[in-house]
């Protein structure tokens, strides 16, 4: 079975600190890795994505990933946070079948 | 590529009606899946087409749900004598080949049933 853990429900930063968002996850088999982020009312933008090249993913907006197996984790970073990242980014995970197991979020706040 | 249209965007329905709703996947991709996202928590997976056919359901869907994708273009998602438990935002998306590419997600039909 799979399943992600997104540590830390809600996260906040101050405008230009580094973000960092946590993500553990567990796989029988050679994951498939995302990212996503949602904005209020909308639905789910695909910020990056692992898929057994690169272990650092580079996505949109800044953001970059890195995938450690030993960890079984693929945290979020972003150097310098901006008040536009204020949203809430979902991790996934997915082996070769044809669903994603989402984890339950986290709420990233930006602060002036 | 106008994205992935899902309509409506609410609709508030009394227990026991039953409700549809339409998803338009973006043209060339051939797979599409419907997911559920209640408050404060990551969708969950309801079903999954490639083309026209219906290829894995979850254990989510029970029988008052129904999806449908005729001709592999659009698909509805059908559900019968809503219940409260059914409030939620239920997203559509689509993927070109494999799920591996990453899905496109629709921005939602958010249900309230009172």
């Amino acid at each position: 079975a799979q399943s992600v853990t997104q540590l830390g429900s809600h996260v906040s930063v101050s405008e230009g600190a580094l973000v960092l968002l946590r993500c553990n996850y567990s796989s029988s088999v050679p994951p498939y890795l995302f990212w996503y982020v949602q904005y209020p009312n909308q639905g789910l933008q695909l910020l990056l994505k692992y898929t057994s090249a690169a272990t650092l993913v580079k996505g949109i907006n800044g953001f970059e990933a890195e995938f450690k197996k030993s960890e079984t984790s693929f945290h979020l970073t972003k150097p310098s946070a901006h008040m536009s990242d204020a949203a809430e980014y979902f991790c996934a995970v997915s082996d070769s079948g044809n669903q994603f197991y989402f984890g339950t979020g986290t709420s990233l706040t930006v602060i002036p | 590529d106008t994205g992935v249209s899902q309509n409506p965007r609410h609709k508030i329905t009394k227990r026991g009606q039953n409700v549809t709703f339409r998803c338009d996947p973006i043209s060339e991709h051939n797979r599409l899946y419907w997911y559920r996202q209640t408050l404060g928590q990551g969708p969950e997976f309801l079903t999954y087409f490639q083309n026209e056919a219906q290829l894995e359901k979850s254990r989510l869907l029970s029988d008052r749900f129904s999806a449908e994708r005729p001709k592999g273009s659009f698909s509805t998602l059908e559900i019968q004598r809503t219940e409260q438990g059914d409030s939620a935002m239920y997203l559509c998306a689509s993927s070109y080949r494999t799920h591996a590419d990453g899905y496109t997600f629709g921005s939602g039909t958010r249900l309230t049933v009172v």
